[in-house]
């Protein structure tokens, strides 16, 4: 079965710093995987989707990620962090063609100014 | 688009109360999921529906959780006789295409707390 790894519990990056969140992935195949971030009190909404194809995807206000197959992983970046970045971010992979998206446990961006 | 509607967004029930929980998925979403987060365990997968019919359920817990869909415009979560463990943030998502996309969009969440 699927399963993702969030090594990072919490990250503490100042404003205009780089930002790379981990994630490791597991799974037999090539999956889907993907980016989630959740905002205080705000449902989770998607921020990249990687499928087969390039392994660098873009997604929204800046964020980008990179897909590893040697390594099973799915790192998310950006190079400027602005304190609107306060979050709690998702990786979460799902089977080529299936229904069920399995997520991390998450890691919690803290921006400092 | 109004995005995925979740009512209520809080509810405090005693113990061995019943709560339920309403959700509306995105008008043309052919599919339906059910989400509890917490912070011990994160976001667990509940179930599932696909054009309204019961495809998997293999995260509920059977005794006194249930879930239906009797129409495509909204789906219920219940839980009966509830105890303190049920204490979560439920979360309702829809996906286009039966959701094999992966790419789901979620509700603000119902946070049930069980005194």
């Amino acid at each position: 079965a699927q399963s993702v790894t969030q090594p990072d519990a919490r990250v503490t990056v100042s404003e205009g710093a780089s930002l790379q969140l981990r994630c490791k992935y597991s799974y037999f195949g090539t999956p889907y995987l993907f980016w989630y971030v959740q905002y205080p009190r705000q449902g989770l909404q998607l921020l990249l989707k990687y499928y087969p194809g390039d392994p660098v995807v873009q997604g929204v206000n800046g964020f980008e990620a990179e897909f590893s197959k040697s390594n099973s992983s799915f790192h998310l970046r950006k190079a400027s962090v602005h304190w609107s970045d306060w979050a709690v971010y998702f990786c979460a992979v799902s089977r080529t063609g299936g229904y069920k998206v399995v997520f991390g446990s998450g890691t919690r961006l803290l921006v400092s100014p | 688009n109004a995005g995925v509607i979740q009512t209520p967004r809080h509810k405090v029930t005693g113990k061995g109360q019943e709560a339920t929980l309403w959700c509306e998925p995105i008008s043309g979403h052919s599919a339906v999921f059910w989400y509890r987060q917490t912070i011990v365990q994160g976001l667990e997968f509940l179930t599932y529906f696909r054009n309204q019919a019961p495809i998997d359920d293999s995260g509920m817990p059977k005794e006194r959780f249930s879930a239906q869909m009797p129409n495509q415009s909204h789906s219920t979560l219940k839980i009966q006789s509830t105890q303190p463990q049920d204490s979560a943030v439920y979360l309702c998502a829809s996906s286009l295409a039966g959701g094999n996309t992966g790419q789901l969009y979620f509700g603000e969440g119902s946070k049930l707390t069980v005194l």
